[in-house]
């Protein structure tokens, strides 16, 4: 079964609006990363966030990290239109063997 | 720079037929990775290669083989194709599982 489980699997909201989505994991972890997909192409990725941070900004982002739940949060504030894509946690596991699992994605909508 | 890039974009197999898919990336990445995406499941990994010369199983190697040919390509070889592997497949390469990946755009699949 896969590492990442994300929450809410569909979300549609107004243009302007916070739109937030989890990821829970299972295992330990050194790293989890954020990606987003439009449609039919190419992950691209967001944002990285350590094992030992609680919390990251990159512009209108915002990523939360709970080691202890195994969870993370993606907040993407003032949403646009151009927003609209799935959105892909990735967590390497703490395996030390390079492997990066993805989670099952959010399909976000912003409805313009 | 290309990034990333995989070969063909769209192809169409009969069921017992093989085909290998080509995966080079140019930015002297150590890992790569293939993954497949079906509708609902977010990305499984296949196959990954930590660095030039080593491969290891993922979340769903059976009915795949892959060769780390040189640090450049990292081909995904199916030897009899079925129609469960019918999908978009993936290949990403990254420093290591600690930093962003870089993703192609992707093939699609499909086995009749």
């Amino acid at each position: 079964s896969q590492q990442g489980e994300e929450d809410p699997q569909a979300l549609s909201i107004q243009e302007g609006e916070n739109a937030t989505m989890n990821c829970s994991y299972k295992t330990s972890i050194n790293n989890l990363q954020w990606y987003r997909q439009n449609s039919g192409r190419g992950l691209v990725h967001l944002i990285l966030i350590r094992s030992n941070e609680r919390e990251k900004h990159s512009g209108r982002l915002r990523v939360t990290l709970d080691t202890s739940k195994k969870s993370s949060s993606l907040l993407i504030t003032a949403s646009r239109a151009a927003d609209t894509a799935s959105y892909f946690c990735a967590t390497d596991g703490n395996f030390g063997n390079e492997k990066l699992t993805f989670g099952t994605g959010t399909r976000l909508t912003i409805i313009p | 720079n290309a990034g990333v890039t995989q070969t063909p974009k769209f192809q169409v197999l009969k069921t017992g037929q093989s085909m290998t898919l080509q995966c080079a990336q140019d930015m002297n990445h150590n890992s790569m990775y293939w993954y497949r995406q079906d509708p609902g499941m977010g990305l499984r990994l296949i196959y990954y290669s930590a660095s030039e010369g080593t491969t290891d199983k993922g979340e769903v190697p059976n009915g795949y083989n892959v060769s780390r040919l040189n640090k450049r390509e990292f081909s995904l070889r199916l030897e009899s194709a079925a129609p469960s592997q019918t999908s978009v497949y993936f290949c990403a390469s990254s420093e290591g599982s600690w930093t962003e990946a870089f993703f192609g755009q992707g093939t699609r699949l499909t086995v009749v």
